[in-house]
C-alpha cells in the first residue's frame, strides 16, 4: 500500500499564477482532507470530503477551491496565488462510518509552496 | 467550540530522560482523542489514540497517555527518551456531533529537542 500520494513534493509560485495539488489514496477510505501547516500554528483545515461528488469548506477555505470525483483523488486548486498561501500542505484520509470509533486520519508527505 | 491547547512550543530533554507533553482540551461532548508525530520533511504519523474505554492508552516507540476527563487533558508521556525522539508532536480531537463528524482540531505543536 502506498498510502495517501501528494504531488508535487516542491513547487515555487509567482504571483497569480495557479496550481492544482494532486492527492491520491490507496485505502479506500471515504473522508478525504486538505490542511495547511504554518511554524507554531498547527494544522489548518482548508476543505474536506465525505465521499466522491461531496466536499465542504473547513476552517481556512479562501483562495483554494476542491472536487471530488473518484474516492481515490482529491485535488486542491490554488486561482491566483499570493504569498499568504506560501504553507505545508497536507492531504489526508480516513475511513469513517455512521457508527463506531472516530477513525484516524492518514497523512500523506506534504507539498511544500512558496509563492513569491 | 472544541479547543485544543499544547502547553510549550519546545521542549528539551536529556536522553533517558523522562518525556512529559500537555495536552488540553475543551470540549461539551466526548472527545476522541490522538496523537501524532511529524519528523522533519514528513508528513503526520499516529502514535496513540484515544477513542472509548480504558483510559490509559499505549501506543508505538513507548509512548502512552492517559485520558483525564475530569482535567480535560491527554498528556503524552515516554518513561525514556531515545534520540530519535526528537520531532514535533501534535495533540488532535474530535467529536461525534453533525458538524464536527471526521473533522479533527489539533493543536499548535511541541517540537521536542533530545539532548545526549
Amino acid at each position: 500500500n502506498a498510502g495517501v500520494t501528494q504531488t508535487p513534493k516542491f513547487r515555487i509560485l509567482k504571483i497569480g499564477q495557479s496550481m492544482t495539488l494532486q492527492c491520491t489514496q490507496d485505502m479506500n477510505h471515504n473522508y478525504m482532507y486538505w490542511y495547511r501547516q504554518d511554524p507554531g500554528m498547527g494544522l489548518k483545515l482548508i476543505y474536506y470530503s465525505v465521499g466522491a461528488g461531496i466536499t465542504d469548506k473547513g476552517e481556512v477555505p479562501n483562495g483554494y477551491n476542491v472536487s471530488r470525483s473518484t474516492t481515490e483523488d482529491f485535488p486542491l486548486r490554488l486561482e491566483l496565488a499570493a504569498p499568504s498561501q506560501t504553507s505545508v500542505y497536507f492531504c489526508a484520509s480516513s475511513k469513517m462510518t455512521g457508527t463506531g470509533n472516530f477513525q484516524p486520519q492518514h497523512f500523506g508527505d506534504g507539498t511544500r509552496l512558496s509563492i513569491l | 467550540a472544541q479547543s485544543v491547547t499544547q502547553l510549550g512550543s519546545h521542549v528539551s530533554v536529556s536522553e533517558g530522560a523522562l518525556v512529559l507533553l500537555r495536552c488540553n482540551y475543551s470540549s461539551s461532548v466526548p472527545p476522541y482523542l490522538f496523537w501524532y508525530v511529524q519528523y522533519p520533511n514528513q508528513g503526520l504519523q499516529l502514535l496513540l489514540k484515544y477513542t472509548t474505554g480504558a483510559t490509559l492508552v499505549k501506543g508505538i516507540n513507548g509512548f502512552e497517555a492517559e485520558f483525564k476527563k475530569s482535567e480535560t487533558s491527554f498528556h503524552l508521556t515516554k518513561p525514556s527518551a531515545h534520540m530519535s525522539d526528537a520531532a514535533e508532536y501534535f495533540c488532535a480531537v474530535g467529536h461525534m456531533t453533525t458538524d464536527s463528524w471526521g473533522k479533527l482540531q489539533f493543536g499548535a505543536g511541541t517540537q521536542v529537542v533530545v539532548t545526549p
